[in-house]
Parts: C-alpha cells; structure tokens; sequence
C-alpha cells in the first residue's frame, strides 16, 4: 500500500526556517517523481516543487524560489522541504504528492495527508 | 511559467444535473491535464488525467474533454457525494501549476 506521511509542521516566527519531511513506502521511491503542493487556509492547491525520479530535474514555483529547497534522502525513502526566510503567507497544510510517470498518463496520484505550518509572531 | 484558470469559481447545483467546468492554459499543456476531487479536510483524489481518461475506481458520471489550451470537465447526473471543490493541474512543462478552483455547492 502506497503511504507517505508528512511530519515536520507547527509554528515559527517570520523569517525563520523549518524542514519538512515525507516518509514513503509501499512503491519504489526513486522511480517516481514528488511533489511538494501547499494550501493556505481556506484557499485553492499551490504547487510548490518538484523532483524528479532521477533527481536531475528539480522545478520550483516562483513564489519558493531561493527560500525553499527540494531534496530526497534514498537511504531514508524520505522527501525533504527545506524552508527559509518563513513568511506569514506561506502559512498552510504542506502536502507530499507523487506524481506518476508519463507513460501511466502522469497524473499526481497519491497525496500525503498534510502539515500544518504556520508562520506567526 | 504556465497560468491555469478555471471559471466558474464556484457553482450551485442540484443532485441530477450536469455540471461542466472549464480549465484554460495559458499555452497549450496537451494532453498534459489531470482533474482533481477535494473534499473538506482531506487530500484531493485524481478523477481525469491526460486530459480525458478515467482514474480506475472514479464513477463514469465524471468525464474530461478538451486539448491544446481549453479543457472541461463535465459531471452527469450529479450525487450528493460530488459536492466538492474541483482543481484542475498542468503537467506539461517545468511546472505543475493548478487552477484556483471550483467549488460545485448545493
């Protein structure tokens, strides 16, 4: 059974940093490409980053670029989000997703059930 | 990067319509689009990918159309169970962005 589990949430100041991570099981982790995708309370999906299987690829929105790094620990099956310079609106449930590869059609497919991160003084 | 836009952003319905949805990129992303379920609380689920096929275990009242920059999503003969917000994803190009949503209301 496919599983990933999100840890790594709660609350920092404005300006901090915190890290994300993502415990994967049940598939073959370095065969998929993951996602991080944030949603702010009571707002639509944000997708953040990407990763690809290779881990040659890395894609960020514009909005994380230069604040938010993207990694995966093999060893640990493990998804990592590493964030900076924390702001008030980047306050939200973090989802981990993976997305399927191109030849099973690519969508994302299984999704994490979410971190809350919340930015506050 | 690419922009996706979905109207309406929300949609009052009754159970036994038909509800249609659209999704526009702002460039062509075919067949690059997938559907999304979100129900309060909870993770969204895949309901249509590249475009038009079905995710195994999705009802066929839901079905995808469209290609090159306009996509739909229709819903036919709509159940309580689909009063949801609905998102739609690129994945065609550096990104994966999503749509800002609709939300189909009783």
């Amino acid at each position: 059974e496919v599983q990933l589990v999100e840890s790594g949430g709660g609350l920092v100041q404005p300006g901090g940093s915190l890290t994300l991570s993502c415990a994967a099981s049940g598939f073959v982790f370095t065969s998929f490409e993951m996602n991080w995708v944030r949603q702010a309370p009571g707002k639509g999906l944000e997708w953040l980053a990407y990763i690809g299987s290779s881990n040659t690829v890395i894609k960020y929105a514009d909005s994380v670029k230069g604040r938010f790094t993207i990694s995966r620990d093999v060893a640990k099956n493990s998804l990592v989000l590493q964030m900076k310079s924390l702001r008030v609106e980047d306050t939200a449930v973090y989802y981990c997703a993976r997305r399927r590869g191109y030849g099973s059609g690519g969508p994302t497919d299984f999704w994490g059930l979410g971190t809350l991160v919340t930015v506050s003084s | 990067d690419i922009q996706m836009t979905q109207s309406p952003s929300t949609l009052s319905a009754s159970v036994g319509d038909t509800v249609i949805i659209t999704c526009r990129a702002s460039q062509s992303v075919s067949p690059w689009l997938a559907w999304y379920q979100q129900k309060p609380g909870k993770a969204p689920a895949v309901l249509i990918y590249k475009a038009s096929t079905l995710e195994s275990g999705v009802p066929s009242r839901f079905s995808g159309s469209g290609s090159g920059r306009e996509f739909t999503l229709t819903i036919t003969n709509l159940q309580p169970d689909d009063f949801a917000t609905y998102y739609c994803q690129q994945y065609y190009g550096d990104s994966r962005a999503f749509g800002q949503g609709t939300r189909v209301e009783i």
